[in-house]
């Protein structure tokens, strides 16, 4: 069955570094996310891709935040200057169109800033 | 603002019996409604949906439950089995912007053999 696919599973960086954070959606999605969940709380939405942009983005989701779909099958977050509550896990998640219900998700990063 | 909240954050249930879990949202400006089950070091699975227009839908030992005057749906799983404990999470989606996925703090059941 299709899924989508996440590296690395766990990402220890220090703060005030960059991290990339992959995900491959399944390929015949065309509707992309990034959620994060910090330790305890609830599921929160970043940001959504379509059609080669962002659609939609939370206030969380600001300058330091980008993502980019660079060759079609690759979905990535950048996060460009880490900071300590940017600690989390980041679930990626595809949906193949509007009229289909569910968005599948990733496995999920866990990033750690240090 | 767009909340869903799931207010109990843990459910305990002997095996074989029904787990009933809960959810409110304060918006009408969802379409879907969704239950998604999740173990620790994974991600979100997704579990079963319900329409907005909709108050009732089954899947196998999992139905969902929407009441739209409340603003509550509930997940009902009958039987429940040991392999059901997890953390379960509503979601809502949104028909404003790009039909994101608005989560719920999650429920955590425990299945007790």
């Amino acid at each position: 069955e299709p899924e989508v696919t996440q590296t690395p599973s766990h990402q220890v960086t220090q703060m005030g570094q960059e991290v990339i954070l992959r995900c491959v959606p399944i390929s015949n999605h065309l509707y992309f996310y990034w959620y994060r969940q910090i330790l305890g709380q609830k599921v929160e939405f970043l940001v959504s891709f379509y059609n080669n942009e962002i659609s939609e983005k939370s206030e969380i989701f600001d300058d330091q935040f980008s993502v980019e779909r660079p060759d079609g099958s690759n979905f990535t977050l950048k996060i460009r200057s880490t900071k300590l509550e940017d600690s989390a896990m980041y679930f990626c998640a595809s949906r193949r169109t509007v009229g289909n219900t569910e968005a599948f998700f990733g496995q999920g990063t866990r990033l750690t800033v240090v | 603002d767009q909340q869903v909240k799931q207010n109990s954050p843990s459910l305990s249930v002997q095996e074989g019996r029904i787990s009933i879990l809960n959810c409110d949202y304060t918006n009408s400006m969802f379409d879907y409604f969704l239950w998604y089950k999740k173990y620790p070091a994974e991600g979100p699975t997704f579990l079963i949906s319900i329409s907005s227009i909709k108050d009732k839908n089954e899947d196998g030992r999992f139905t969902v439950f929407l009441n739209k005057s409340a603003k509550h749906l509930s997940l009902h799983i009958v039987p429940s089995q040991p392999g059901d404990s997890a953390v379960y999470f509503c979601a809502a989606r949104s028909t404003s912007g790009t039909y994101k996925y608005i989560f719920g703090t999650g429920t955590r059941l425990k299945v007790l053999a």
